[in-house]
């Protein structure tokens, strides 16, 4: 089965730029998760998607948003690029059925430079 | 104050030495816990879990949970330079949905 993948792998953008971001979920899985990795902050969770509804939301600006299509990829969209923005951004799937324990499977993230 | 707080290290360790590594949590609802490891320029895989307290062990690898304490640990035994990584614990109500995580300690396992 093939993973989650991610694209694209680096990117280099300037302040006031905006950015699109894809994931692609394990096949069958159908809930994808984004976060945002900083050496400061670690792990943040951005949002979740399931069945192409945003199902749950960290707390990050509107700057920030996503959206998931029918066949489960998705993709994160941030607006008015600041340099803070800079980090590697991961996208991680379940099944999201639900069950007591989901294992999340992460991509290789999207490494996003602020210039 | 965050949620879930984890020293960054790094910690260096010889081979063959214990690895103790802890989080910190300050959300009682907590009830599923997960350690995750990171190689460089990857995403993280997820290492192990453990529901409510108590003790898992896997091979080499045993995760505790003090849910009296809001502390939870992973023990490395004979460790490997090819265990050098990056640990992060995760923590959530439900398992599903939404999971925090702490920012990561830096192992590396010295040869």
């Amino acid at each position: 089965k093939a993973g989650v993948t991610q694209t694209p792998r680096y990117l280099i953008k300037t302040r006031g730029q905006q950015v699109t971001l894809s994931c692609s979920p394990i096949s069958g899985h159908r809930s994808v998760s984004w976060y945002q990795q900083t050496p400061g902050q670690g792990l943040q969770f951005l949002f979740e998607y399931f069945s192409e509804t945003q199902r749950n939301k960290g707390n990050f600006p509107g700057r920030f948003s996503g959206r998931q299509f029918s066949n489960s990829r998705s993709e994160m969209n941030v607006s008015t690029l600041e340099l803070g923005d800079s980090a590697l951004y991961l996208c991680a799937s379940s099944s999201g059925q639900g069950a007591s324990m989901e294992t999340q499977y992460f991509g290789p993230g999207t490494r996003l430079l602020v210039l | 104050q965050k949620e879930v707080e984890q020293d960054p290290g790094p910690l260096s360790v010889p081979e063959g030495a214990i690895v103790s590594l802890n989080c910190t949590y300050s959300n009682s609802a907590f009830q599923y816990f997960m350690w995750y490891r990171q190689y460089s320029r990857k995403g993280p895989e997820l290492l192990m879990y453990t529901y409510s307290s108590g003790n898992k062990e896997d091979g080499r690898f045993t995760a505790q949970v003090d849910k009296s304490s809001k502390y939870i640990s992973l023990f490395i035994r004979d460790s490997q330079p090819s265990d050098s990584a990056t640990y992060l614990c995760a923590m959530s109500v439900t398992g599903f949905n939404k999971f925090y995580f702490g920012s990561g300690t830096k192992l590396n396992v010295k040869p």
